[in-house]
């Protein structure tokens, strides 16, 4: 059974930094591609960063947090990552890693972490 | 920079009802690339549709995506209890809708 696990979610300052992880389980991780999707409270969908699969040397951002976000993986550990520097109020948000399956469709979802910024 | 725009934003029907959601794209986008999913409270989103009308692995033929180009529609020929919820399209991975919220009349 796929399983995405999210981890690393808590209540920071504005300007501080947070390290998220999503722990992956019932498939060969290295063969996919990944993605962060978040959701502020009571918001839609924003799309947040990509990585490529095998070597993930392929990584997109959305503007909104290009320069302050780093995504990556470790496929040995079957894990995710996303390093979130310098927050501010409106990262607010719940973070769901999601599977990309063929053609950029998201197949599997993880069930989200909380990252409140607030001081 | 591409805009999916969903319309309408809130939906008021009664089950057994047929359900019509559209989403506009402020260009001509990739069909191929075009993305339903289902969002409750509290709960992750669900792939429903991708390639604009195939259906994902579980999910009933009640629901059918088509479009092309700039205009592409979720149906929901017969609403059941558990589709009340929220639908969001995607496309290319990125560009989210900003949802349409299907509720109970």
């Amino acid at each position: 059974e796929v399983q995405l696990v999210e981890s690393g979610g808590d209540l920071v300052q504005p300007g501080g930094s947070l390290r998220l992880s999503c722990a992956a389980s019932g498939f060969t991780f290295s063969s996919y591609e990944m993605t962060w999707v978040r959701q502020a409270p009571g918001k839609g969908l924003e799309w947040v960063s990509y990585i490529s699969s095998s070597s993930g040397d392929i990584i997109y951002y959305a503007e909104s947090v290009k320069g302050r976000f780093t995504i990556s993986r470790d496929n040995a550990k079957n894990s995710l990552y996303l390093q979130m520097n310098s927050l501010r109020a409106e990262d607010t948000a719940i973070y769901f890693c999601a599977r990309n399956s063929h053609n950029w469709k998201f197949d599997y979802w993880g069930q989200g972490t909380l990252v409140t910024v607030s001081s | 920079e591409l805009v999916l725009t969903q319309s309408p934003g809130t939906l008021s029907l009664s089950p057994g009802e047929r359900a019509t959601l559209s989403c506009r794209a402020s260009q001509s986008v990739s069909s191929a690339y075009l993305t339903w999913y289902q969002q409750k409270p509290g709960q992750a989103p669900r792939l429903l549709i991708f390639g604009a009308s195939s259906r994902a692995t579980g999910i009933p033929d009640r629901f059918s995506g088509s479009g092309s180009g700039t205009d592409f529609t979720l149906t929901i020929s017969r609403l059941e209890p558990e589709d009340f919820a929220v639908y969001y399209c995607q496309q290319n991975g990125r560009t989210f809708g900003q949802g349409t919220k299907v509720e109970i009349k």
